[in-house]
């Protein structure tokens, strides 16, 4: 079974509708995120998480909110949601080993959204 | 601020010769510096990570990257494709926040490597 996984894999949706986007892991990890990839424009980062109570908005998280229900789920929302959000959404977790040690990312499939 | 720069958003290559995927990063810090690959219609994969060990960081599938800091350059290489190599590469820097952990990856625009045989 994989480790990271994200449900739906695909979503087609309306302008306005709201939606949610899942992330489950089971690598144990504390830390997870929420990314977006656009063509061309590589990943961007909308919402991490270093724990369930510590919660931080990224460089695009305008449009978006998340929810931490437990260490291994971090949801996705779009209130309401519009075309220019129609990306690939990944969710990312990684581990921390202590200051100064870098976390490897560890990303599930993607979620394949489009905005009609 | 942390950046990434890759050179070249689509490398044709022939199988059987040299890959080369560059990326130049800007970092106020010493980097911790990452390549990923992802194939059609999967996420992300690591294929390597420099931190400061060993600048010459080996990785999966016959992948390897030098950090060179005086040209500010991690790019990435591969002595002969095969069509399996067919996939898109992303270079990543690792950013440190106030507590000096290294959590938030800043990524290039991805070089798209087309394998032909």
């Amino acid at each position: 079974d994989a480790d990271v996984t994200q449900t739906p894999r695909n979503r087609i949706t309306k302008t306005g509708k709201r939606i949610m986007l899942e992330c489950s892991q089971t690598k144990g990890h504390d830390r997870m995120y929420w990314y977006r990839q656009d063509p061309g424009l590589g990943l961007r980062l909308i919402y991490y998480s270093f724990d369930v109570k510590d919660i931080n908005k990224g460089e695009i998280s305008d449009g978006y909110s998340v929810s931490r229900q437990a260490q291994a789920k971090f949801s996705l929302s779009l209130e309401s949601a519009i075309p220019n959000q129609t990306a690939l959404y990944f969710c990312a977790t990684s581990d921390f080993y202590g200051t100064g040690v870098t976390d490897t990312q560890y990303f599930g499939p993607g979620t394949r959204l489009t905005v009609l | 601020a942390q950046s990434v720069t890759q050179l070249g958003s689509h490398v044709s290559v022939s199988e059987g010769a040299l890959v080369l995927l560059r990326c130049n990063y800007s970092s106020s810090v010493p980097p911790y510096l990452f390549w990923y690959v992802q194939y059609p219609n999967q996420g992300l994969q690591l294929l390597l990570k420099y931190t400061s060990a060993a600048t010459l960081v080996k990785g999966i599938n016959g992948f390897e990257a030098e950090f060179k800091k005086s040209e500010t350059s991690f790019h990435l290489t591969k002595p002969s494709a095969h069509m399996s190599d067919a996939a898109e590469y992303f270079c990543a820097v690792s950013a440190t926040n106030s507590g000096g952990s290294n959590y938030k990856l800043t990524f290039g625009k991805g070089t798209l490597l087309t394998v032909n045989p």
